[in-house]
């Protein structure tokens, strides 16, 4: 089993919110990814967090800020978004070179 | 610096016939190479992976792909194609740092 979890499903949020993503994964696999995807291209890399420590950050703006509290949960803190922040957001795991994707959060700023 | 190329950003094919999606990859070095599939507001499933154990992988629902190192590429293909396997496909390569790279993505329409 190789199934991730990402909550909520959908979120709605205005400009001047503040919400968190959450993913959780069983597997004790401790190298956990963030991406952000838009309508008909690929998943874009934001954050790279390796045994609870993050390892990689593609310049994302610090409206978005990530945290993994332990090797099974990966948060990402919502803070003053913007309309084009709007997307589908993946939260995965890796065992080894293979990367195993949530079913993701759909994100509407308004 | 490693790529992944998708020549087609749209293939359609009719119910019951084959399905090919191609894949070129540049690497300095032998990759790993993905196939993802993603249905609309759904994440990404593994279809299948190629790690050097065998050229020919076969992944589920009746997919495969096969690496071809002197062409540079990674081509899925489906023999009789069903109306469920209209999505949108990626390619990806991984990246030693630990990252994916993806191809720009195939979408794929089934016409009965």
């Amino acid at each position: 089993d190789t199934e991730v979890t990402q909550t909520p499903k959908h979120l709605v949020m205005g400009m001047t919110n503040k919400k968190s993503l959450k993913c959780e994964q069983h597997m004790g696999h401790r190298a956990m990814y963030w991406y952000k995807q838009k309508a008909k291209k690929p998943p874009e890399l934001m954050f790279v967090y390796s045994y609870e420590k993050l390892s990689i950050n593609e310049s994302v703006p610090s409206r978005f800020s990530p945290e993994c509290p332990n090797s099974s949960l990966l948060n990402l803190h919502l803070h003053a978004l913007q309309p084009e922040d709007s997307a589908l957001y993946l939260c995965t795991h890796r065992r080894g070179d293979t990367q195993y994707f949530g079913p993701g959060t759909r994100l509407t700023v308004l | 610096a490693q790529s992944v190329t998708q020549l087609d950003s749209h293939v359609s094919v009719s119910e019951g016939t084959p399905v090919l999606l191609r894949c070129n990859y540049s690497s300095s070095y032998s990759p790993s190479l993905f196939w993802y599939v993603q249905h609309p507001n759904k994440g990404l499933q593994l279809l299948l992976k190629y790690t050097s154990a065998a050229t020919l992988v076969k992944g589920i629902n009746g997919f495969e792909a096969e690496f071809k190192k002197s062409e540079t590429s990674f081509h899925l293909t489906k023999p009789s194609a069903h109306m469920s396997d209209a999505a949108e496909y990626f390619c990806a390569l991984y990246n030693q740092g630990g990252k994916l790279i993806f191809g720009q993505g195939t979408e794929l329409s089934v016409k009965p």
